[in-house]
């Protein structure tokens, strides 16, 4: 069972502070990482992705991924009280039997107040 | 845009009743996945389909059956519905090429009583 952990919330930030939210998985093989955001009562929306080493930035938004400490996080700069909602690590399986599939953490809850 | 439409936002059913939730993509995706999600627990998945006529068991396949009877529609189908199923229902589709994301659709809430 490959497993996704994410650092337990729920995270609370000021307005305009940076929000760090960490995820860890347990297949080393795992290519491609998804970060999602889910405002309550909704359904995940993509807000980030991230294949290789390093960091990929996407306005206030930063992925930073390192596969040999297996290790990938969500930055979110300026954070806004629009930010508020559960974020969820997602790796997908690349190969076997279960090409394609999603494995989700269990999300972390980020509060923004003004 | 993709699209990923379930039937319904909103269910309520009795126990014992068979329940069909329904889902419908329109980007051609060869993946297709029931996920439900609950507090504390975050997204479970029940089954998943890369094509046609094909399912694979997730987690929790227990209490649940799918449908895959055409490419851009997945079914899934609670025989004989109890209260622990009452939860939040995502259906999602993928393409079948790595370095793709999933996308969702607006989920159902269903409610056994």
């Amino acid at each position: 069972q490959k497993e996704v952990e994410q650092n337990s919330g729920p995270l609370s930030v000021p307005e305009g502070a940076i929000a760090s939210l960490n995820c860890t998985y347990s297949d080393r093989g795992s290519q491609s990482f998804f970060w999602y955001r889910q405002y309550s009562g909704k359904s995940p929306e993509l807000i980030m992705f991230i294949y290789s080493n390093g960091d990929k930035e996407d306005g206030r938004f930063t992925a930073q991924l390192n596969k040999a400490s297996q290790y990938v996080s969500l930055l979110i700069r300026d954070s806004q009280p629009s930010d508020s909602a559960t974020y969820l690590c997602a790796v997908r399986a690349d190969r076997g039997s279960t090409l394609g599939r999603l494995y989700f953490g269990r999300g972390t809850q980020l509060t923004v107040w003004p | 845009d993709v699209k990923v439409t379930q039937s319904s936002r909103y269910l309520v059913k009795r126990t014992g009743e068979k329940v069909f939730l329904e889902c419908v993509q329109d980007m051609d995706h060869e993946n297709m996945f029931w996920y439900r999600q609950d507090p504390g627990l975050g997204l479970r998945l029940i089954y998943f389909s890369y094509d046609v006529k094909m399912k694979e068991k997730g987690d929790i396949p227990e209490g649940y059956s799918v449908s895959r009877e055409k490419k851009e529609r997945f079914s899934l189908i609670l025989e004989s519905a109890s209260t622990n199923q009452t939860s939040m229902y995502l259906c999602a589709s993928s393409p079948p090429f790595a370095n793709t994301e999933a996308f969702f659709g607006q989920g159902t809430r269903l409610t056994v009583v």
